[in-house]
């Protein structure tokens, strides 16, 4: 398996417009993660989903932040509209199940909002 | 407030001696720790991890110790090598039998292994 594959590595776009952030997550994991990490916060969890549901998203900062997984091979963060604030490093991440010791991380989108 | 510390935003040591990073956490209810190995521009990979039933766990030049009554882990590399350069985070979830509910990370601690 490739690991957890995250497009695009480097994402510039103006305030106000929406970025979309994608993540296929390692084949036969039943979580994915959603991680952001910054200078000031270190790396929180935004999101995660279990079989494709979502199962706590108390991580996401406000209304403009949303996370889809339509299937267990994809898995969307979106932002709209996008504001300076937003620039960080977004991991996704994957964990096979219960039991697991281990999740394993994408290489992060690097996102600067100017 | 952070729940999980890295008091240390970097540690430099030489290259042969043990490296000690320290992770300090407030949550009782932790019930799993890990640590994780950061290079620039990749993301965070998965070093070695301790349940909370045990106060110490080795692989290989890996050693984490835990101690509960203290709420402190910490993580010793010996003999270090300059590829051990890199920034470590500590990890604790909630889910005893590993991250399935998320991880609530430190913000870091850069070793700089010195030849």
């Amino acid at each position: 398996d490739a690991g957890v594959i995250q497009s695009p590595r480097h994402e510039v776009t103006e305030m106000g417009q929406e970025v979309t952030l994608r993540c296929k997550p390692i084949s036969g994991h039943d979580y994915l993660f959603w991680y952001r990490q910054t200078m000031m916060r270190g790396l929180e969890l935004l999101i995660y989903f279990n079989n494709n549901v979502p199962i706590d998203d108390s991580g996401m900062p406000e209304d403009r932040f949303s996370a889809k997984m339509p299937n267990a091979s994809f898995s969307t963060l979106k932002i709209q509209p996008s504001e300076p604030r937003d620039s960080a490093v977004y991991f996704c991440a994957s964990l096979q199940g219960t039991g697991s010791t281990e999740a394993f991380f994408g290489q992060g989108t690097r996102l600067t909002v100017v | 407030d952070q729940q999980v510390k890295q008091n240390s935003p970097s540690l430099s040591v030489q290259e042969g001696r043990i490296s000690i990073l320290n992770c300090d956490y407030t949550n009782s209810m932790f019930d799993y720790f890990l640590w994780y190995k950061k290079y620039p521009a990749e993301g965070p990979t998965f070093l070695i991890s301790i349940s909370s039933i045990k106060d110490k766990n080795e692989d290989g030049r890996f050693t984490v110790f835990l101690n509960k009554s203290a709420k402190h882990l910490s993580l010793h590399i010996v003999p270090s090598q300059p590829g051990d350069s890199a920034v470590y985070f500590c990890a604790a979830s909630l889910d005893s039998g590993g991250g399935a509910d998320g991880l609530t990370f430190g913000k870091g601690t850069h070793l700089i292994i010195q030849p």
